[in-house]
């Protein structure tokens, strides 16, 4: 089967920063995307890692640990908007995998 | 504005009606999505076109039909649904990579 795993919830301080963790288990791997979805909002594509290693974007960071499994998001200088909630997914074949969503909360 | 567009954004519906959805893309992408978000659940993969050719069956239940005329837009003909099928509908369309863009949605409640 497939399935990715991600913590359900993280809580940090506004200009702290934090990363949200993604295990995965699926045939036919590509690549592993991060999503941001905002309250009543569709899902928006934030980054992606179809080799080891680190993609830098701004305050976001995307990691990639394709003999692990494993792959982070890192949210640097938090800011109150980013609140939402963070899906992981995968592309596998032809179709693209969602883990089950962290929902980020942000302390001022 | 990601260049995916669905109507209606809002649906009412009673059990015993007829209704569709519609998705439409002009990003040039050849492969389009159907998923379900229900409230604090996970987006649940329902229906992958390839191609215009249907690729994935995510066991949804018959009382969902999906149909993609062309590859730029896709519909989800919805009939006899269930309380339960109330849920935000995203279609989403890719091009290859593990990027999607997604549809602002079509929030449906069945009554």
């Amino acid at each position: 089967g497939q399935s990715l795993e991600q913590p359900s919830e993280v809580t940090a301080v506004e200009g702290a920063i934090v990363q949200i963790n993604c295990t995965y288990q699926t045939s036919g791997f590509y690549g592993l995307s991060w999503y941001q979805q905002h309250d009543g909002g569709a899902p928006t594509f934030l980054s992606y890692n179809a080799l080891d290693g680190l993609e830098e974007t701004g305050r976001f960071s995307s990691f990639l640990s394709r003999s692990d499994s494993y792959g982070y998001l890192l949210l640097q200088e938090l800011q109150m908007k980013d609140s939402a909630s963070y899906f992981c997914a995968v592309r596998s074949d032809d179709k693209i995998i969602f883990g089950k969503g962290t929902r980020l909360h942000i302390l001022p | 504005e990601t260049g995916v567009t669905q109507t209606p954004r809002h649906l009412v519906m009673g059990m015993t009606n007829k209704k569709s959805l519609k998705c439409e893309q002009h990003l040039g992408h050849n492969a389009m999505y159907w998923y379900k978000q229900s409230a604090k659940k996970p987006l649940e993969l329902m229906f992958v076109y390839n191609f215009k050719e249907q690729t994935e069956n995510n066991s949804v239940p018959s009382r969902f039909s999906p149909e993609c005329p062309n590859s730029s837009h896709l519909f989800l003909h919805l009939h006899t649904l269930q309380p339960e099928d109330s849920a935000l509908y995203l279609c989403a369309s890719s091009g290859g990579a593990a990027e999607a863009f997604f549809g602002q949605g079509t929030r449906l409640t069945v009554v």
